[in-house]
C-alpha cells in the first residue's frame, strides 16, 4: 500500500520567505510526527499529533515554526521568515495507535 | 528522556554477523529498546524493538541484557544493503510517542 508522502521533495527559498511542507500520512494511522535532520546530524524531533488530543509541540525550535493537522490526516508545517539555519531535511512520519513509526522521503528545504 | 550510548561507526564483512551494542544505563521499567535504521538518503525505517526478552525478526534479533542496562542488535548476515545508521532509543511505551534520536552507528559493509 501506499506509504507516507512528503512535498515538495525540494524546496529552495530565500532568507525571510515563508515556506509550507505538506504530509500525507498512511490512511488509518491516528499519530503524526514531524522530525528534522541537518546536514550530518540526527534527526531532531519538532512535533507530534496524537488523534483529537493536544499537539506535543515541545520540539519546536521557534515560533516562526507552526504546524496544523486537517481532519486527523494531512498535516502541513509551516516556517515563517526563514532563515539560513532552518536548512535541512524535513522529515514526516506516521504510525497506527500502536506501533512503529513509517517515514516519508522527506522534504530537503534549502534557505539562501 | 533516559539516553543511549553507541559507537560512532562499526565496519563489516559481507555475510558476516554484526553485532552493534547499545548502552542505556539509566534505562527504568517502562522503557522499550527499539532500534531503527537509516539508509543513505532516506528516512529512518524500523528494525526491532523489545522491553526485557530477547526478540527476533525478519530482519535482525535484539539481545537484551538481563539488568537491561544494555542491548545488542545483531545481524546475522551483514548485506551490502545493510549498511546504514543505526539508531538505539529508549521509548516510554510501545505506543505511540515520539522518538528522540541519538547519534548513532554508522555501519559500513564492505564486499
Amino acid at each position: 500500500g501506499a506509504g507516507v508522502s512528503q512535498s515538495p521533495s525540494n524546496k529552495v527559498t530565500e532568507k525571510g520567505k515563508d515556506v509550507e511542507l505538506r504530509c500525507d500520512p498512511i490512511s488509518g494511522h491516528t499519530a503524526l510526527y514531524w522530525y528534522r535532520q541537518s546536514l550530518g546530524q540526527g534527526l531532531e524531533f519538532l512535533i507530534y499529533f496524537q488523534g483529537n488530543s493536544a499537539p506535543d509541540k515541545s520540539g519546536l525550535p521557534s515560533d516562526r515554526f507552526s504546524a496544523e493537522r486537517t481532519g486527523g490526516s494531512v498535516s502541513t508545517l509551516t516556517i515563517q521568515r526563514t532563515q539560513q539555519e532552518d536548512s535541512a531535511v524535513y522529515l514526516c512520519a506516521s504510525s497506527p495507535r500502536v506501533g512503529e513509526q513509517f517515514f516519508g522521503p522527506g522534504t530537503r528545504l534549502t534557505v539562501l | 528522556d533516559a539516553k543511549t550510548t553507541q559507537p560512532n561507526s562499526m565496519e563489516s564483512n559481507e555475510e558476516e554477523p554484526v553485532h552493534l551494542p547499545c548502552n542505556h544505563s539509566t534505562i527504568s521499567g517502562t522503557d522499550y529498546i527499539h532500534w531503527y535504521r537509516q539508509l543513505p538518503s532516506q528516512g529512518p525505517e524500523y528494525v526491532i524493538h523489545g522491553l526485557t526478552s530477547n526478540v527476533n525478526n525478519r530482519m535482525a534479533s535484539l539481545a537484551i541484557a538481563e539488568d537491561r542496562k544494555s542491548s545488542t542488535l545483531i545481524l546475522h548476515r551483514a548485506t551490502l544493503r545493510d549498511a546504514a545508521v543505526y539508531y538505539c532509543i529508549l521509548r516510554k511505551t510501545y505506543n505511540t510517542d515520539k522518538l528522540i534520536f541519538g547519534t548513532g552507528t554508522r555501519l559500513q559493509v564492505f564486499p
